[in-house]
């Protein structure tokens, strides 16, 4: 399943398969980036970051993926899994200013 | 300490009262941020505080919001003469400032639910 960022706040996939999240960034200057995810009832916690200078980073399944021509971002989550259900927030940071997306629902269908 | 704590977890209060709001940021964590979530809606950025320069207070929605960091470390955010649109999760975070330019990574507290009745 797909998403759209800011133009679809809600994605629904069924477990096992592969989601990918996206999100536009505003600020050209901004030279970091983060995924954090948010559980009910919680705050965001990280989940992973990427810098200006790259454009792929991959963590425990989870891959960012950063297009700076387009400023635009993904995080793709591989076979996901009931507990990946969460709002997913990306952030942008500019000189310790971190400012965040409105954020995409993702629901994990069994 | 461990984590980022955030005081009260709930807050009811009337139309028109006054509320504090309070965070206590994991120690030696020089920024701290306050954001504003309203049901179902992303974070809206409210204030920034770094290390002892002047805060940013570009994301506070009127008059009615200030905020304080006494010490470097615990903050206040006061809300005056309360709304109901006032109603949302307030939630606090702090980090370190790394030593390259850009790292940033947030530990966000649990949050303060207020509801303004």
């Amino acid at each position: 399943g797909e998403s759209v960022g800011l133009h679809l706040p809600t994605l629904s996939v069924q477990e096992g398969d592969n989601s990918i999240i996206n999100c536009a960034y505003s600020n050209s200057a901004s030279d970091y980036f983060i995924w954090y995810k948010q559980e009910s009832g919680k705050g965001p916690q990280f989940i992973i970051d990427i810098r200006s200078n790259m454009d792929k980073r991959q963590g425990q399944r989870v891959t960012v993926l950063l297009n700076k021509t387009v400023k635009h971002l993904s995080l793709q989550i591989a076979a996901t899994q009931p507990g990946d259900s969460a709002v997913y927030f990306c952030a942008e940071n500019r000189n310790n200013d971190m400012r965040f997306g409105a954020g995409t629902r993702l629901t994990v269908k069994p | 300490g461990a984590g980022v704590s955030q005081s009260p977890s709930n807050k009811v209060t009337e139309k028109g009262k006054d509320v504090e709001l309070r965070c206590d940021p994991i120690s030696g964590h020089t920024a701290l941020y306050w954001y504003r979530q309203s049901l179902g809606q992303g974070l809206e950025f409210l204030i920034y505080f770094q290390g002892n320069s002047a805060p940013d207070k570009s994301g506070l929605p009127s008059d009615r919001f200030s905020a304080e960091r006494t010490g470097g470390s615990v903050s206040t955010l006061t809300i005056q003469r309360t709304q109901q649109e006032d109603s949302a999760v307030y939630l606090c975070a702090s980090s370190w400032t790394a030593h390259y330019s850009g790292a940033n990574v947030l530990t966000f507290g649990a949050g303060s639910r207020l509801t303004v009745l």
